[in-house]
C-alpha cells in the first residue's frame, strides 16, 4: 500500500535539544495527523491538522500542514526523556475516504 | 474519553489454529473501525475497514477468508485470524472514529505469535 516518506528515519539527540522531522507525499492530503508510538503499544494522537498552512501547537510540540498539502513537519522543543519513541505522520486523502496512510516513522532516541 | 480497548493484549498459538481479537470502543459508538497490522520496525499497514452491520472492506493483498472481520455492534469489532501460520505473527492494532470527529483513536494493540 501507499506510504508517506518520513525523515529522518532515526534521531539520536541529547536531552534539551529541539527536534524536527517531516513527512512528504506525492499525493495531496486533506488531513495530516501526527502520532507517537511507545514500544508494544498503539499510536497516540499528538496533533491533527485540517487546513493547508495551518500551524498547531500542543505543549512543546508544533506541527504544520504544508501549503502544497503534500507535506507536514513536527517540531519538539526542549526534548525530555519521555519523548523517546516512534513518531508517525498519517494522512487522509479526502474527507469522504476515511483511510489513513501512515508514514514510515521516525525513531527518537535521547542520549544520556 | 474516546477510549479504544483490545483483547487479548498478547496471544501465542500453534500453527493451524484460529485466533480472535476484539476491539471495543468503551465510551462512544463507532460506526467504522479499522484494523492495522504492524511488523517489527515497520509502519502500520491498513488491513481492512470494518463497518457496523455490513461487510468489511479489505485492502489489496489482504485475504478476506483468512482475516475474518465482524462488526456486530457499534462498540465491537472482531478480527479472526483463521488457520494461523508463523508469518501471521505480528502486532494487530484497531482504531475507531467517533461520529462528528475527523480524528480516530487507536487501541493498545494485540501481539500475535504463531509457533
Amino acid at each position: 500500500g501507499q506510504q508517506l516518506n518520513q525523515s529522518p528515519q532515526s534521531m539520536f539527540i541529547q536531552e534539551g535539544e529541539d527536534v524536527s522531522m517531516n513527512c512528504t507525499s506525492s499525493s495531496i492530503f486533506n488531513t495530516w495527523l501526527w502520532y507517537k508510538q511507545d514500544p508494544g503499544e498503539g499510536p497516540v494522537l499528538l496533533i491533527a491538522l485540517y487546513k493547508a498552512g495551518e500551524l498547531t501547537s500542543n505543549g512543546r510540540l508544533t506541527a504544520q500542514f504544508g501549503i502544497t498539502r503534500k507535506d507536514s513537519f513536527l517540531n519538539i522543543s526542549a526534548s525530555i526523556p519521555s519523548d523517546v519513541g516512534i513518531y508517525f505522520c498519517a494522512g487522509q486523502e479526502d474527507f469522504g475516504n476515511e483511510k489513513l496512510t501512515f508514514g514510515t516513522g521516525t525513531r527518537l532516541t535521547i542520549i544520556p | 474519553g474516546a477510549v479504544v480497548s483490545q483483547h487479548p493484549s498478547r496471544v501465542i498459538c500453534k500453527s493451524g489454529t484460529s485466533v480472535k481479537i476484539e476491539c471495543r470502543s468503551l465510551d462512544f459508538q463507532a460506526t467504522t473501525m479499522f484494523w492495522y497490522r504492524q511488523f517489527p520496525k515497520q509502519s502500520l499497514m491498513l488491513m481492512a475497514t470494518s463497518n457496523e452491520g455490513s461487510k468489511a472492506t479489505y485492502e489489496q493483498g489482504v485475504e478476506k477468508d483468512k482475516f475474518l472481520i465482524n462488526h456486530a455492534s457499534l462498540t465491537l469489532s472482531t478480527l479472526t485470524v483463521t488457520s494461523a501460520h508463523p508469518e501471521d505473527s505480528s502486532f494487530y492494532i484497531c482504531s475507531a472514529r467517533w461520529d462528528g470527529s475527523m480524528e480516530r483513536n487507536f487501541g493498545p494493540g494485540t501481539r500475535l505469535t504463531v509457533l
